[in-house]
């Protein structure tokens, strides 16, 4: 079956550190891969996304994330956090031909110390 | 535009009971979904729909009817409430199957 897997389930950080979210997914046939972000009380909002063509995508409030096809690794990055990323973070993948479902990861909870 | 809108936001339900989750787009999209999230366990798809009258089963479709008589409104259907279905609920909707979802602002459901 199907599966992504954030390595990470609970992240703490300290303002101006350097944040890397793992992101791995079994599937080995063409995808799409998402970042989403969920901030406190908030629904889900889209960081990035990879369709096709360059590897390293670069998203929304400074963050980016680079496709390693060979790894099936999606990670995301950001070089400088800031207490306002505070936030759950879900990668998601959507495997072509199969319906348009969208498969997320557990989730990576992202705690930024002021 | 508003985008995708989820009613209620808030529901208490007792064991046995049903109730429809209503989730509207005016973004014309054709792929609308529902999802729960639960902690721990990301979101989990319940049914989804690539159109008007075309509806398949998720992840976990147990327990939830779906139906997409427009395109505009996707209702899921809870038939006889369980506590298994506390949870919050996200629809969601995207121009084509493989374009990037916009998610509503969620339902979150109690079933006592």
């Amino acid at each position: 079956a199907q599966s992504v897997s954030q390595h990470n389930h609970h992240v703490i950080l300290s303002e101006a550190a350097s944040l890397e979210l793992g992101c791995n997914y079994s599937y080995g046939g063409t995808v799409n891969l998402f970042w989403y972000v969920q901030y406190p009380g908030q629904h889900l909002q889209l960081l990035l996304k990879y369709f096709s063509g360059d590897p390293l995508v670069k998203g929304i409030k400074g963050f980016e994330a680079e496709f390693i096809k060979s790894k099936f690794s999606f990670n995301l990055r950001k070089p400088t956090v800031q207490w306002s990323d505070t936030a759950e973070y879900f990668c998601a993948v959507k495997p072509h031909n199969q319906g348009g479902k969208l498969i997320f990861g557990q989730g990576t909870e992202l705690s930024v110390k002021p | 535009n508003a985008g995708v809108t989820q009613t209620p936001k808030f529901q208490v339900l007792k064991t046995g009971q049903s109730m429809t989750l209503q989730c509207a787009q005016d973004m014309n999209h054709e792929y609308m979904s529902w999802y729960r999230q639960d902690p721990g366990m990301g979101l989990r798809l319940i049914h989804y729909s690539v159109g008007a009258g075309i509806t398949d089963q998720g992840e976990v479709p147990n327990g939830y009817n779906v139906s997409r008589s427009t395109t505009e409104d996707f209702p899921l259907r809870l038939l006889s409430a369980a506590p298994s279905q506390t949870s919050v609920y996200f629809c969601a909707s995207s121009y084509r199957e493989l374009h990037q979802q916009y998610f509503g602002p969620g339902t979150r459901l109690t079933v006592t």
